[in-house]
């Protein structure tokens, strides 16, 4: 089967960097992919790596080992507007399944 | 660019009532269509997929079936539906055809009573 494991609750302060962590189990992977939810919205895309190493998209970055089956999303210049909820989610053939989610608080 | 939508919103049911949420996407041909469920506070749990028209692939054994009867549209339904049914129902598909970012539609808020 495939499960993904993420912390439930991180909390940093606004400016700071906050690292999400997830690591998978998985038969038949193609990527690692990272989403971001504010309550009672949809989640939307965040990052996709397919390959091993660090992927930067403005202040956000992912990173992914697949030897190690791990991957974390970096957060930089936190803003109030980035407290919301992450998932890591890992794809393989037509499937993408979803980690539980990190529920990000930015305090002022 | 690719438009989902997804109606109703917002729906309130009783316990034992049918139900049909609807999913409908703009701007692909031949998408592959994924229906995901969110109870409160909580993870996105895989229901159904689609490759194509009239092609359903179950993940999760309960009293929800899939429909997909035109290329652009994807059918969520229940005869009876259950306290548990409650949630957050996303319809998503692949960005243009890519493997690694999926879409989003707005969703349908469950309610069952």
């Amino acid at each position: 089967g495939q499960s993904l494991e993420q912390p439930s609750e991180v909390t940093a302060v606004e400016g700071a960097i906050v690292q999400i962590n997830c690591t998978y189990q998985t038969s038949g992977f193609y990527g690692l992919s990272w989403y971001q939810q504010h309550d009672g919205g949809a989640p939307t895309f965040l990052s996709y790596n397919a390959l091993d190493g660090l992927e930067e998209t403005g202040r956000f970055s992912s990173f992914l080992s697949r030897s190690d089956s791990y991957g974390y999303l970096l957060l930089q210049e936190l803003q109030m507007k980035d407290s919301a909820s992450y998932f890591c989610a890992i794809t393989g053939g037509f499937k993408t399944i979803f980690g539980a989610g990190t529920r990000l608080f930015v305090k002022a | 660019s690719q438009t989902i939508h997804q109606w109703p919103a917002t729906l309130v049911q009783p316990v034992g009532s049918p139900l049909s949420l609807e999913c409908t996407v703009e701007g692909t041909s031949n998408p592959n269509l994924y229906w995901y469920r969110q109870a409160a506070g909580r993870g996105l749990q895989l229901l159904f997929y689609s490759v194509g028209i009239g092609q359903i692939s179950s993940e999760v054994p309960q009293n929800l079936s899939a429909s997909r009867p035109q290329d652009r549209q994807f059918i969520l339904s229940s005869k009876k539906l259950l306290l548990s049914d409650s949630g957050f129902y996303l319809c998503a598909c692949h960005r243009d055809q890519g493997a690694g970012e999926l879409f989003f539609g707005e969703g349908s808020r469950l309610t069952v009573l």
